[in-house]
C-alpha cells in the first residue's frame, strides 16, 4: 500500500514552454502533499506544501508564479513550471502524507526535468 | 547551523560490513525520526521510523534515538550490494505544521 506516482517520469522541453508534473496517491487519500525539488548529490529541498482544495504554502525563495500548484482532489496534486529556463532542469518528487506524523509520508518516483 | 546534519559521505564498505549512519540535529522538538532510502533517479523510500527515543529493529536494519544528545543512527548489519544507496535521516514534530526536515543523504557504496 501507499503508492505515490508521478508522471511524466522523465521529461524534456524547450526553453519558454510550460510543462505540468501530476502527482497521485494510488490507494490512499492524501491530506497533503509535498513537491521538492532535488539537485544531483544533494538533499531534498521544499518548495511548497498543499492541501487539497486551498492554495499552496510555498516556501521562501520559491516563486509563486513560476511553479503553480493545484490539488484538486485527495488523490492529485499538479506542479506546473511555466516559462521554464536551464536553470530549472532539476529532479522534482512529490510526496503524500496520510496523516499528520511524518512518518506517514510516502514519496513518487520523481521527475526529471531538462530544460534546452 | 542547519536544523539536521549529516555526514554526505561516500562510504564505502566491503560486503557483510556493518554499516553505521548518523546525524545530529538541534531542534529538541523533534518527536519523528526517520529513514529513507534513496537509489539514483528514483524517490525516497520509507525504511523506518521511531517516535521519540530509543532503538526500533526490522531485519537488518537497527534505529537508534538519543533525544539527549540529539544524535540519531541507522545501523545496517551484513551490509549487501543492493544496499547501496543515499540514506536521508528525517525528523518532524507536531509543531510547524509537522513539516519534515531532512539531511542532506550519506551515500553508501557496498563492494561485493
Amino acid at each position: 500500500g501507499a503508492v505515490v506516482s508521478q508522471h511524466p517520469s522523465w521529461v524534456i522541453c524547450k526553453s519558454g514552454t510550460s510543462v505540468k508534473i501530476e502527482c497521485r496517491s494510488l490507494d490512499f487519500q492524501a491530506t497533503t502533499m509535498f513537491w521538492y525539488r532535488q539537485f544531483p548529490k544533494q538533499s531534498l529541498m521544499l518548495m511548497a506544501t498543499s492541501n487539497e482544495g486551498s492554495k499552496a504554502t510555498y516556501e521562501q525563495g520559491v516563486e509563486k508564479d513560476k511553479f503553480l500548484i493545484n490539488h484538486a482532489s485527495l488523490t492529485l496534486s499538479t506542479l506546473t513550471v511555466t516559462s521554464a529556463h536551464p536553470e530549472d532542469s532539476s529532479f522534482y518528487i512529490c510526496s503524500a502524507r496520510v496523516g499528520t506524523e511524518g512518518h506517514t509520508q510516502y514519496f513518487g518516483p520523481g521527475t526529471r526535468l531538462t530544460v534546452l | 547551523q542547519k536544523e539536521v546534519e549529516q555526514d554526505p559521505g561516500p562510504l564505502s564498505v566491503p560486503e557483510g560490513a556493518i554499516v553505521s549512519l548518523n546525524c545530529t540535529y538541534s531542534n529538541s522538538a523533534f518527536q519523528y525520526f526517520m529513514w529513507y532510502r534513496q537509489y539514483s533517479r528514483k524517490g525516497p523510500e520509507l525504511l523506518m521510523y521511531t517516535y521519540s527515543s530509543g532503538n526500533k529493529e526490522d531485519g537488518r536494519f537497527t534505529a537508534q534515538v538519543d533525544k539527549s544528545s540529539k544524535y540519531i543512527s541507522l545501523f545496517i548489519r551484513d551490509s549487501q550490494p543492493s544496499d547501496s544507496a543515499t540514506y536521508l535521516c528525517a525528523m518532524s514534530s507536531n509543531t510547524g505544521g509537522f513539516k519534515t526536515i531532512f539531511g542532506a543523504g550519506t551515500r553508501l557504496f557496498v563492494k561485493a
